[in-house]
């Protein structure tokens, strides 16, 4: 059963603080979005990976924002220093792009809120 | 004017009719469109994908495109409560793949 996993599912820090998010894609699927998910602004992309390589990271505010991918495996979003503002639900997506096509497939999110 | 709009609802059907779900995108070039079901608290779940012109059935579930018209359409026949939830339209950016622009949502509520 391919799924996209995530961790940590719930994360509560203060302001401030190092946030890390790991994200394993399918494997094969060689594209990896980062996502942010508030009441307000739905969901919006932050990053995009196609075959490890950084494609279009123009969502992400760059000053406390990063985003990688070490290995084909795991993707990392971190933020440092973590804001109030910050707080939302991360989703990583992957999928395998066929020429134009192509569709994307979500993990369960990871559910953060700063103090 | 947004990439991909929506209406944001809530749409209210009685179990079972037919409920319909009405997307625009403003992107002609776009190729890829797809669906997604998200339940509240839980994560986007891909439920159709349409690439062509004209209807695409996956048991009672049917998408819609008209690309001249530039809109995407999803039908729910014999709709469920378990059907209710936010469904998001996802058009796939110029040039970029299957880079994604998400509409906002439309929430459906199914009554029994």
């Amino acid at each position: 059963d391919a799924r996209v996993t995530q961790t940590p599912r719930h994360k509560v820090t203060e302001m401030g603080q190092e946030v890390t998010m790991r994200c394993q894609p399918i494997l094969g699927h060689n594209t990896v979005f980062w996502y942010r998910q508030t009441m307000m602004q739905g969901l919006e992309l932050l990053a995009y990976f196609r075959n490890r390589a950084p494609l279009d990271d123009s969502g992400m505010p760059k000053d406390r924002f990063s985003a990688e991918m070490p290995d084909a495996t795991l993707a990392t979003l971190k933020i440092q220093p973590s804001e109030p503002r910050d707080s939302a639900v991360y989703f990583c997506a992957s999928g395998l792009v066929l020429g134009s096509l192509g569709e994307q497939f979500f993990g369960p999110g990871t559910r953060l809120t700063v103090l | 004017q947004k990439e991909v709009e929506q209406n944001s609802g809530p749409l209210s059907v009685p179990e079972g009719a037919i409920a319909s779900l009405n997307c625009t995108y403003s992107d002609r070039v776009s190729q890829s469109f797809f669906w997604y079901r998200q339940y509240s608290g839980k994560s986007p779940e891909l439920i159709m994908s349409i690439y062509s012109n004209g209807d695409k059935e996956d048991g009672r579930f049917t998408a819609q495109l008209n690309k001249a018209s530039q809109y995407v359409s999803l039908l729910i026949r014999d709709s469920q409560p378990s059907d209710s939830a936010t469904y998001l339209c996802a058009v796939n950016a110029k040039g970029y793949g299957n880079k994604l622009v998400f509409g906002a949502g439309t929430i459906l509520r199914v009554k029994s």
